[in-house]
């Protein structure tokens, strides 16, 4: 059975860097046809695509938040790290990492999400 | 990047309804589009990939249609758990973009 979790901060102060953790079970992170990216959704808004890292740990990034993310994984840990420098009070969000299988970026299995808020 | 442009941004329909949904893309795509269903509160499910494909346990009066820029997603005939907001998502390439949403509410 597929499942991936969040985990990470529920509250951050702003300027301060954001690292989530995505852990996952039912599947190999070296499966040559898995991928797992993180999106996050503001409170009331659409969702927002973050990062993708392939098995072969390449990576892809949001094209407006690329300066400040950097995703990486560990296989024998079975996580997926999110890291996001200067946090400001308009990340605040429910952040979701979900798997992609195959050769498209098609979501087929979604983490529960985590809210982080950013406040003083 | 890939822009992608969802209409209606909310639309008010009854159980038995046949609700359509549309998703632009700012270029071609081929068949590299899905679909999700957010209810408040949960996490996104996938429910048509490819464009057209019915991801497994999906309800069959989910279709989903298109090719290259224009798609749909139909519903043919509106269930009391059909009520929540739809995405539209394109694989084609990397970075990935979604669609505004579209609200499907009850009338």
């Amino acid at each position: 059975q597929v499942t991936l979790k969040e985990s990470g901060p529920v509250l951050v102060k702003p300027t301060e860097t954001l690292t989530l953790t995505c852990t996952v079970s039912g599947f190999s992170l070296s499966n040559a046809r898995m991928g797992v990216s993180w999106i996050r959704q503001p409170p009331g808004k659409a969702l927002e695509w973050l990062a993708h890292i392939f098995s072969n740990d390449e990576k892809s990034y949001s094209t407006s938040l690329k300066s400040r993310l950097t995703i990486s994984k560990d296989t024998s840990k079975s996580q997926v790290v999110l890291t996001m420098t200067n946090m400001d009070p308009v990340d605040t969000a429910t952040y979701y990492c979900a798997r992609s299988l195959g050769t498209g970026a098609f979501l087929d299995y979604w983490g529960q999400g985590t809210l982080v808020t950013v406040s003083s | 990047d890939i822009q992608m442009t969802q209409s209606p941004s909310s639309v008010s329909a009854s159980v038995g309804d046949r609700v359509t949904i549309t998703c632009r893309a700012s270029q071609g795509i081929s068949s590299w589009l899905a679909w999700y269903q957010q209810k408040p509160g949960k996490a996104p499910k996938l429910l048509i990939y490819a464009a057209s494909s019915l991801q497994s346990g999906v309800p069959s009066r989910f279709s989903g249609s298109g090719s290259g820029t224009d798609f749909t997603l139909t519903i043919s005939s509106l269930q009391p758990e059909d009520f929540a907001t739809y995405y539209c998502q394109q694989a084609n390439s990397f970075p990935v973009t979604f669609g505004g949403g579209t609200k499907v509410e009850i009338k």
